[in-house]
């Protein structure tokens, strides 16, 4: 039973630019979301998707966009790339109607110089 | 608005003594309370949660945290430290009765915990 698959691992980008991260949940979960843990820091929640759409967001700029798939895949879409946007992004999948708990992927380093 | 704190940066135990890594919250109604860990360069990896019941309970490697709602703290414990046990620790409340709120985790900043042999 696959886990929580995510791509690239690394990502290097330079200020300004566009990224895409994605994620394919775990097997029977239909709910993604989506952390920033930058470098010393507890990760800090962005956004959840559910049944394709942006169910709650946490207090980020909307540079910060996101997508699910009808296979319950994500994209995380981030514009005009700030430095302090270099971060560890995790994405964790769940099943609404019965799991509590939130299992990660590795996450994708970013880093923008 | 919901919030955590790990008061410890760093905790140090030495093989085969019980560890603690403590952790208090702030909700505005019944929180569900998770634990989890993280190895360098790696995810998040579940340990346990609280939902609601005992005020005890068990997870993954041994571990297991109590809840406490007087202090609102939920400490993780183990009764012996292993060397593979050293590793970063997140505690993280959710609350699911806080409409805008309920549905993301909060975590703290992390407990970096050192087992020595």
């Amino acid at each position: 039973d696959a886990g929580v698959t995510q791509s690239p691992t690394h990502l290097i980008k330079t200020r300004g630019q566009q990224v895409t991260l994605r994620c394919s949940p775990k097997s029977g979960h239909d709910t993604v979301s989506w952390y920033q843990q930058a470098l010393g820091q507890g990760p800090q929640f962005i956004f959840q998707y559910y049944e394709e759409e942006e169910r709650q967001r946490g207090n980020f700029p909307d540079r910060f966009s996101g997508h699910q798939f009808p296979n319950y895949s994500s994209e995380l879409n981030v514009n005009a790339l700030l430095l302090g946007d270099s971060a560890l992004y995790l994405c964790a999948s769940s099943q609404a109607a019965w799991s509590y708990e939130q299992y990660f992927g590795p996450g994708t380093r970013l880093t923008v110089t | 608005a919901q919030s955590v704190a790990q008061p410890e940066d760093q905790v140090n135990v030495a093989e085969g003594n019980p560890l603690t890594v403590k952790c208090t919250y702030s909700v505005s109604g019944n929180p569900y309370l998770f634990w989890y860990v993280q190895y360098p360069n790696r995810g998040l990896q579940f340990l346990l949660k609280y939902i609601t019941g005992d005020n005890l309970v068990k997870g993954s490697y041994g571990f297991e945290a109590e809840f406490n709602k007087s202090q609102t703290s939920f400490h993780l414990k183990k009764p012996s430290a292993l060397v593979s046990d050293s590793a970063l620790y997140f505690c993280a409340v959710r609350d699911p009765y806080s409409g805008a709120g309920s549905y993301q985790l909060t975590f703290g900043k992390g407990t970096k915990l050192s087992v020595i042999p």
